[in-house]
């Protein structure tokens, strides 16, 4: 069945670090992408998303780019900020309307000042 | 809006006991969702539907009814709870006209079982 994999956390970084956390995915046909964040003792919210190949999507800063080739989409951003601090979700859905999402497992995000 | 609201937000059960997650939404969402969020496993599917009178089972449906008599509502029961049943709870809506597929997640049920 349909996977997706997560580097595994937590991430510590310092305030304005560059920030990579990378996702792959195992899917049978053609997903659209996503990631959603998670704030301390709040549910998931959409961070972004990307529908086919080569898309890149992007919101708040972050970033992330449908790689078919390589089945990822790892999510990027230039300079994180202690607001930044969350966790994050990697997930893919076959679904006609994506009723059938999968989520990687989270990687746990602390910035320090 | 309030968007999708989950209640109660914290609940401790004794094993055995069986109890309803209730989640409603107001966005005329046809589609709603039952995860289960467990630590280092991300979000599991419990049951979903796709409408009102429709629902089916997801990945981890053992030990869960729901059912959907409104739009708005999809309650969860748990019918005897059990141990393994400890885990944070949250419900999600999405309609297909939004496209594609975000889904709108409610706040959390945190549920401890004893």
């Amino acid at each position: 069945g349909d996977s997706v994999t997560q580097m595994e956390g937590p991430v510590t970084l310092s305030e304005e670090a560059f920030l990579t956390i990378n996702c792959t995915y195992t899917a049978t046909g053609y997903p659209s992408l996503f990631w959603y964040v998670q704030y301390p003792g709040e549910g998931l919210q959409l961070l972004l998303k990307a529908t086919k190949a080569d898309d890149k999507g992007s919101n708040k800063g972050f970033e992330a780019t449908y790689r078919k080739e390589t089945t990822s989409f790892h999510l990027e951003k230039g300079s994180v900020q202690v607001s930044d601090s969350a966790v994050y979700f990697c997930a893919l859905s076959e679904e006609a309307y994506g009723q059938n999402f999968v989520f990687g497992p989270g990687t746990r995000l602390s910035v320090l000042p | 809006n309030a968007g999708v609201t989950q209640t109660p937000k914290f609940q401790v059960l004794k094993t055995g006991q069986s109890m309803t997650l209730q989640c409603a939404q107001d966005m005329n969402h046809e589609y709603m969702s039952w995860y289960r969020q467990d630590p280092g496993m991300g979000l599991r599917l419990i049951h979903y539907s796709v409408g009102a009178g429709i629902t089916d089972q997801g990945e981890v449906p053992n030990g869960y009814n729901v059912s959907r008599s409104t739009t708005e509502d999809f309650p969860l029961r748990l019918l005897s709870a059990a141990p393994s049943q400890t885990s944070v709870y949250f419900c999600a809506s999405s309609c297909p006209r939004d496209g594609p597929y975000e889904q709108y997640f409610g706040p959390g049920t945190r549920l401890t079982v004893t």
